[in-house]
């Protein structure tokens, strides 16, 4: 079956960094995306890995290893206003995305 | 440029009523998409159209339906509303689909009772 494990929430101080894991398992694979989404809004877009590595975009990084199903999200210098859930999710063969149930990140002073 | 809109924010119906979530984006995307988003679980899709005039179904199609008329516009309908089908509701558009990333709308929440 298809499944996306990503922890429920995880809890960090501001100005520090954190790492939110993903591990996917789908029919097919055509890229993993990572999305934010604040209480009560829409999920917004952060990234796009399809090639194993480390893509880089201001104090957020995203990084996959094809062979291992897995995926990070690094955020770096956290602010408050960086709390929010976040969204892993692993498009298949079929271009469809599945999504895992999401990460709520609780930011502290 | 609104991007994508939908209507209503939040709904109340009661089980058995008919339903219509609307959906349209300005953005001229080719692919939309129907996700609904419950508490504990990730964003499920229900119906996508990779192009005006053609649909397709997705993990949880039932009891669900919808039109592409055009390219702006995305309905889905819910024919007899039962209470599972309480949750939020995403509309989503992609230039082309595919890889293409998705941009979501600001969702409808709705409550059958």
């Amino acid at each position: 079956g298809q499944n996306i494990d990503q922890p429920t929430e995880m809890t960090a101080t501001e100005g520090a960094i954190v790492q939110i894991n993903c591990t996917y398992q789908t029919s097919g694979f055509n890229g993993l995306f990572w999305y934010q989404q604040h209480a009560g809004e829409a999920p917004t877009f952060l990234s796009y890995n399809v090639l194993d590595g480390l893509e880089e975009k201001g104090r957020f990084s995203s990084f996959l290893s094809r062979s291992k199903g897995y995926s990070y999200l690094l955020l770096k210098e956290l602010q408050m206003k960086d709390s929010a859930s976040y969204l892993c999710a692993s498009m298949d063969s079929n271009y469809q995305l599945i999504w895992g149930a999401g990460t709520k990140l609780i930011i502290k002073p | 440029i609104a991007g994508i809109t939908q209507a209503p924010t939040s709904q109340i119906l009661a089980a058995g009523r008919r339903m219509t979530l609307r959906c349209t984006q300005d953005m001229r995307h080719n692919a939309m998409y129907w996700y609904r988003q419950d508490l504990g679980l990730g964003l499920r899709l229900i119906h996508y159209s990779n192009t005006a005039g053609t649909t397709g179904k997705g993990e949880v199609p039932d009891g669900y339906s919808v039109s592409r008329a055009n390219t702006d516009d995305f309905p889905l309908t819910l024919a007899s509303a039962v209470p599972s089908q309480t949750s939020v509701y995403f509309c989503a558009s992609a230039q082309a689909g595919g890889t293409d990333t998705q941009y979501f709308g600001p969702g409808t929440r709705l409550t059958v009772l």
